[in-house]
């Protein structure tokens, strides 16, 4: 069983709508959560970190944590096609270091 | 401010020989990781380094791989006897500390044929 869940996707939407990214992972333990966009060829750049249950806001990026439910989401708000990327979501179980745990990412694809 | 740099940038080698591949960590970074990413799987953690010392290295996947750090700066990353299996992009990432960002540098393309 794979420790952090992704959709693959794509997702698709229409440029200015929301998008909405789930997350689902197995570690009750897990302490902190982020949010890592990748370019197609490039490498991952963090977007968002959360730690704590419930939102967590930064311009048009909004986290949403659940731990009881094992869950994290990334809503996007006004989609631009420059957020066309695929969206890599990790969880850190441990103390000390961040030894991150990725999904596969979804690939988000916004339409002009 | 220079980021994280790794060489080659490409590296295509036959079945059986051995790989170096080459990380510059962000200058005052103490920590270094190194990850790989095989098509249509997620990243996935080798080794860890807090200064010179890796407290963990349980996910470099066989003992063909190993990784050394020096002066708390530059890591290698070494595979021996290169399989196709290894074919991936390895990525390296530091952050200031081993709890703050990680800073991820371009990769390198590995390609075993």
């Amino acid at each position: 069983q794979k420790e952090v869940e992704q959709n693959s996707g794509p997702l698709s939407v229409p440029e200015g709508a929301i998008a909405s990214l789930n997350c689902t992972y197995s570690d009750r333990v897990s302490q902190s959560f982020f949010w890592y966009r990748q370019y197609s060829g490039k490498s991952p750049e963090l977007i968002m970190s959360i730690y704590s249950n419930g939102d967590k806001e930064d311009g048009r990026f909004t986290a949403q944590l659940n731990k009881a439910s094992q869950y994290v989401s990334l809503l996007i708000r006004d989609s631009q096609p420059s957020d066309s990327a695929t969206y890599l979501c990790a969880v850190n179980g441990y103390t000390g270091f961040q030894k991150l745990v990725f999904g596969t990412g979804t690939r988000l694809l916004v339409s002009p | 401010g220079a980021g994280v740099s790794q060489s080659p940038s490409n590296k295509v080698t036959e079945k059986g020989k051995d790989v170096e591949l080459r990380c510059d960590p962000i200058s005052g970074h103490t920590a270094l990781y190194w990850y790989r990413q095989s098509l249509g799987q997620g990243l996935e953690f080798l080794i860890y380094f807090q200064g010179n010392s890796a407290p963990d290295k349980s996910g470099l996947p066989s003992d063909r791989f190993s990784a050394e750090r020096t002066g708390g700066s530059v890591s290698t990353l070494t595979i021996q006897r290169t399989q196709q299996e290894d074919s991936a992009v390895y990525l390296c990432a530091s952050s200031r500390d081993g709890t703050d960002t990680q800073y991820f540098g371009p990769g390198t393309r590995l390609t075993v044929l």
